[in-house]
């Protein structure tokens, strides 16, 4: 059984760097035909994709974020991270790692709280 | 970007009640379609995969049927468990999109 956990700041200043780490545990990062994702939920809104990081390393972003994200994974510990940069109040959400076969995510961590503000 | 619309965006119904929650894609996405169900608080939870499997561990009541660019999610007998917002997601081409989800309350 897969599970994931999100941990970083949960307060972050207008304009700098977010980064958020998922250790996932149950399954490796580097094997299998896994999908590791990225999700946000602002307050009251729905989901939104913000990428994934595939077992080979590729990666996809959604093209809304795509100047601003980096999906990356750490095989040595069993991790993927997130860096949203140059965010706005409008990045403030809950954020989400996702993993499952074939795109669909049928393996949720906990949610994290995200909040831009100076 | 492919666009998920659900409707309805907003659904009342009594308990023992069937409902049907439609999903409609702005382009053919085959049966790379998902449903997740979502309590306030929580993560989703995966339902239904590729239109129509339905995921280890979820009660039969729960079904999906569709593709191309038209899918449906039925619960066959609501239980007060399943009073949540249910959202749809496309799977076929990234942005791996989300319909806007469904909000279904008790009557």
């Amino acid at each position: 059984q897969v599970q994931l956990q999100e941990s970083g700041p949960g307060l972050v200043k207008p304009s700098q760097t977010l980064s958020l780490t998922c250790t996932v545990s149950g399954g490796s990062i580097s094997s299998g035909s896994y999908y590791w994702s990225w999700i946000r939920q602002p307050a009251g809104k729905g989901l939104e994709w913000i990428g994934r990081i595939y077992t080979s390393g590729s990666t996809n972003y959604n093209p809304s974020l795509k100047s601003r994200v980096t999906i990356s994974g750490d095989t040595s510990k069993n991790q993927f991270s997130l860096k949203l940069s140059s965010v706005t109040a409008a990045d403030t959400a809950v954020y989400y790692c996702a993993s499952g076969v074939a795109a669909r995510l049928n393996y949720w961590g906990q949610g994290t709280l995200v909040t831009v503000s100076s | 970007d492919i666009q998920m619309t659900q409707s309805p965006s907003s659904l009342s119904a009594s308990v023992g009640d069937r409902v049907t929650i439609s999903c409609r894609a702005s382009q053919s996405i085959s049966n790379y379609l998902h449903w997740y169900q979502q309590k306030p608080g929580k993560a989703p939870n995966l339902l239904i995969y590729t239109a129509s499997s339905l995921q280890s561990g979820v009660p039969s009541r729960f079904s999906g049927s569709g593709s191309g660019t038209d899918f449906t999610l039925t619960i066959s007998s609501l239980q007060p468990e399943d009073f949540a917002t249910y959202y749809c997601q496309q799977s076929y081409s990234p942005p791996y999109t989300f319909g806007q989800g469904t909000k279904l309350e008790i009557k």
